[in-house]
C-alpha cells in the first residue's frame, strides 16, 4: 500500500491566520481525499482532489475556506483559511489502494490544529 | 445525515473479555470496511466485506456482514490491551462514509 507523509503533524495558530497542510504520497494516485476529525470523533470528508481539475467539495465545505491544490499525482495541499477556534481539529489526507477501493484506503498520520 | 450508525459509542472491558461493535447503515454500499485508529495516527484498514452473509476472521477478530448488506458487526475474542483504539466502520462507494466510531478501552 501507499505511504503518505503529512506535515505539519501539529500546529497552534492565531485566529484569522491560515495554515497549509501538505501530503506527499510515494506513488502516483488519481484521487486524494481530505478529511476533518474532531478529537474522539469520526472522520468527515472535506473534499476530493483530482490532479488537473478543481477539487470536489462535500456539503458544508467551501473552496474559499478550504482551498486545495493538486499540482501533480503525488502531492496535495489543504489550506485552512481565516481560522477560528471552531477549526481546531485533526486534518487527514487519504488515498485509495491502486488495486481498487475494496483493498482499502491509506491515511496520513494527521495534522492536529489548535486555533487560539 | 449520518448514514452509518455505530454502537456502542464507548466500550471499556477487562483484558480477556469479549466485545462486539455494531454498524448499521441506512443504505447499501458497494462494500463496507472496518478501520482501527490509534491516537496520533490515521485509520488502518482491518477488513472489507462485500457479500451479504459474509464472515471474515482476522486472528481474534470476527467480522460479519448481514444478508441485506446493511448491517455489520465486529467481535473481538479475549481482548488484549493492544486492541485499544477507535473502531470505525465505513461505507465504500467512490468515497468513504464513516460511522461515528466506537472507542474501545481494554484494561490490563
Amino acid at each position: 500500500s501507499a505511504v503518505i507523509s503529512q506535515k505539519p503533524s501539529r500546529d497552534i495558530c492565531q485566529r484569522g491566520t491560515s495554515l497549509t497542510i501538505q501530503c506527499q504520497v510515494d506513488s502516483q494516485v488519481t484521487m486524494m481525499f481530505w478529511y476533518r476529525q474532531q478529537p474522539g470523533q469520526s472522520l468527515t470528508l472535506i473534499a476530493t482532489a483530482n490532479q488537473g481539475s478543481e477539487a470536489t467539495y462535500e456539503s458544508g465545505f467551501v473552496i474559499d475556506k478550504f482551498p486545495i491544490s493538486r499540482p501533480n499525482l503525488t502531492f496535495s495541499t489543504l489550506t485552512v483559511s481565516n481560522m477560528s477556534p471552531e477549526d481546531s481539529s485533526i486534518y487527514l489526507c487519504s488515498v485509495r489502494d491502486p488495486r481498487g477501493s475494496n483493498y482499502g484506503y491509506t491515511f496520513g498520520s494527521g495534522t492536529r490544529l489548535t486555533v487560539v | 445525515t449520518q448514514l452509518l450508525e455505530q454502537s456502542p459509542q464507548f466500550l471499556s472491558i477487562q483484558e480477556g473479555e469479549n466485545l462486539t461493535v455494531y454498524c448499521n447503515s441506512s443504505s447499501v454500499f458497494s462494500s463496507l470496511q472496518w478501520y482501527r485508529q490509534e491516537p496520533g495516527e490515521g485509520p488502518v484498514l482491518l477488513v472489507t466485506v462485500v457479500t451479504g452473509g459474509e464472515v471474515k476472521k482476522l486472528k481474534r477478530l470476527t467480522f460479519q456482514f448481514g444478508d441485506a448488506r446493511k448491517d455489520s458487526s465486529l467481535h473481538i475474542t479475549a481482548a488484549q490491551t493492544g486492541d485499544t483504539g477507535l473502531y470505525l466502520c465505513a461505507g465504500n462507494d467512490y468515497k468513504l462514509s464513516f460511522g461515528a466510531g466506537t472507542t474501545v478501552t481494554v484494561r490490563a
